[in-house]
């Protein structure tokens, strides 16, 4: 079974800190990896498609890396605003298995005004 | 550009009815779409995979007489939870990829907004 994890599951940050989350999946059989972004109610939006190991992506002021040798994945958000808060999610797609997103159970960011 | 909608976005129904969720993909053609169900605290878990004009490829565990899938246009697939019951309550949301970037699969999903499901 493959196994996406990502931590923390809730975080509660002031408008202007920079918070970072992580994403934790199998190192072995990597092909890709997805980063979206879920506000309540909305549909989740795609940030980043992330394939290559060392890739580092931008999108404004989100970024997000990747290290494929040992199966992590981080998201960076810098000087967050309420607009920001949402669920993040990430999901791995396997080599053995290209036809399928394994999501992770999402980090919910809460930014206070 | 690339929406997908989804209809409807909240059902109730009785034990025992069947309930069809559509998933649309409003201004790309979609030559596949994912249908993913999330149980409460868990992850989206994909139920299968469908492309047009074939049948769906369900997932381990996934009853294909129970989940009815069809995609019969490039724009349109819908999911029949036939015979629903308690334990189907959940949420369901559909993917959909146009397959341009070279690879359906390491190309961008668009999601629609999610069908809440409750049966009673």
């Amino acid at each position: 079974i493959l196994n996406v994890e990502q931590s923390p599951q809730s975080l509660h940050v002031q408008e202007g800190d920079s918070t970072n989350f992580t994403c934790s999946f199998p190192s072995s059989n990597f092909y890709a990896l997805h980063w979206y972004r879920w506000e309540t109610a909305k549909s989740p939006e795609a940030l980043f498609v992330m394939t290559l190991n060392g890739d580092e992506k931008k999108k404004g002021r989100i970024s997000a890396t990747l290290n494929t040798k040992e199966g992590y994945s981080y998201l960076y958000i810098k000087g967050s605003q309420p607009e920001d808060s949402a669920t993040y999610l990430c999901a791995f797609i396997s080599s053995g298995n290209t036809g399928k997103l394994i999501f992770g159970q999402g980090t919910t960011l809460q930014v206070k005004p | 550009g690339a929406v997908v909608s989804q209809h409807p976005s909240w059902v109730i129904c009785k034990s025992g009815t069947s309930v069809k969720i559509e998933c649309r993909s409003l201004d790309f053609q979609a030559t596949t779409m994912f249908w993913y169900r999330q149980f409460p605290k868990q992850s989206l878990m994909l139920m299968a995979t469908s492309n047009e004009g074939s049948k769906a490829t369900y997932e381990q565990g996934v009853e294909k007489d129970k989940f009815l899938i069809n995609h019969a246009s490039l724009t349109l697939s819908t999911l029949t939870v036939t015979s629903a019951h308690p334990e189907d309550s959940s949420f369901y949301i559909c993917s959909a990829t146009s397959g341009l970037a070279g690879g359906a699969f390491a190309d961008e999903q668009f999601f629609g907004p999610g069908t809440r499901l409750t049966v009673l």
